[in-house]
């Protein structure tokens, strides 16, 4: 079945330190993946995607094929990057995503 | 641009009463649309979603249902509520036609069953 999966449901971080929040995917072919975030009070967004192959807020992502990864890091936290992180992948042949349980990441001061 | 409205906001309902939380999109046409429960600990899961007009594919058998009678309305439903239904029910919006695109989220309601 397809499945991602983000292991760590809280991540605490201290400002200015590196963060990497972890996500591992199981999907045959190319998938096109995602990391969503909700900042406190906020609608779930878009961070970014692998296609777009930005980096958003200083946040990037790439896309290990043979690791089956996409995890998401920042060199630098923020106070302000406190929030949960969903990444997701389209289901294969499918219009529905697959989302992750999240992460809750908490930069400290 | 587009939006995406959700309504109610904020519901208390006793068991057994029956739901309808509804959902719109302005400002684009023929979208893809999902109803999500967002739950502490088991994330985002997808509960029904619809390519069209009265088209819909359920994702997990349970006590809910939903319905789309226009191209850019979706609609949550019960006709009898469980303790279980409790939780933080979103709806969501992509582009359709295509396949990897971007989700776009409501506000999101969240149902307390009493």
């Amino acid at each position: 079945a397809q499945r991602v999966t983000q292991p760590e449901k809280l991540l605490s971080v201290f400002k200015g330190a590196p963060v990497e929040l972890k996500c591992n995917y199981s999907y045959s072919g190319s998938p096109e993946l995602f990391w969503y975030v909700q900042y406190s009070r906020q609608r779930l967004q878009l961070l970014l995607r692998h296609i777009s192959r930005e980096s958003i807020k200083g946040f990037t992502a790439d896309l290990n094929k043979g690791e089956t990864s996409f995890h998401l890091k920042k060199p630098f936290a923020q106070e302000e990057d406190s929030a949960m992180y969903y990444c997701a992948h389209e289901g294969s042949g499918t219009y529905k995503y697959i989302f992750g349980t999240g992460t809750r990441l908490k930069v400290l001061a | 641009s587009q939006t995406i409205h959700q309504w109610p906001a904020t519901l208390v309902q006793p068991v057994g009463s029956p739901l309808s939380l509804e959902c719109t999109v302005e400002g684009t046409s023929n979208p893809n649309l999902y109803w999500y429960r967002q739950a502490a600990g088991r994330g985002l899961q997808l509960l029904f979603y619809s390519v069209g007009i009265g088209q819909i594919s359920s994702e997990v058998p349970q006590n809910l249902s939903a319905s789309r009678p226009q191209d850019r309305q979706f609609i949550l439903s019960s006709k009898k509520l469980l303790l279980s239904d409790s939780g933080f029910y979103l709806c969501a919006w992509s582009r359709g036609q295509g396949r990897r695109e971007t989700q776009y989220f409501g506000p999101g309601t969240r149902l307390l069953v009493l």
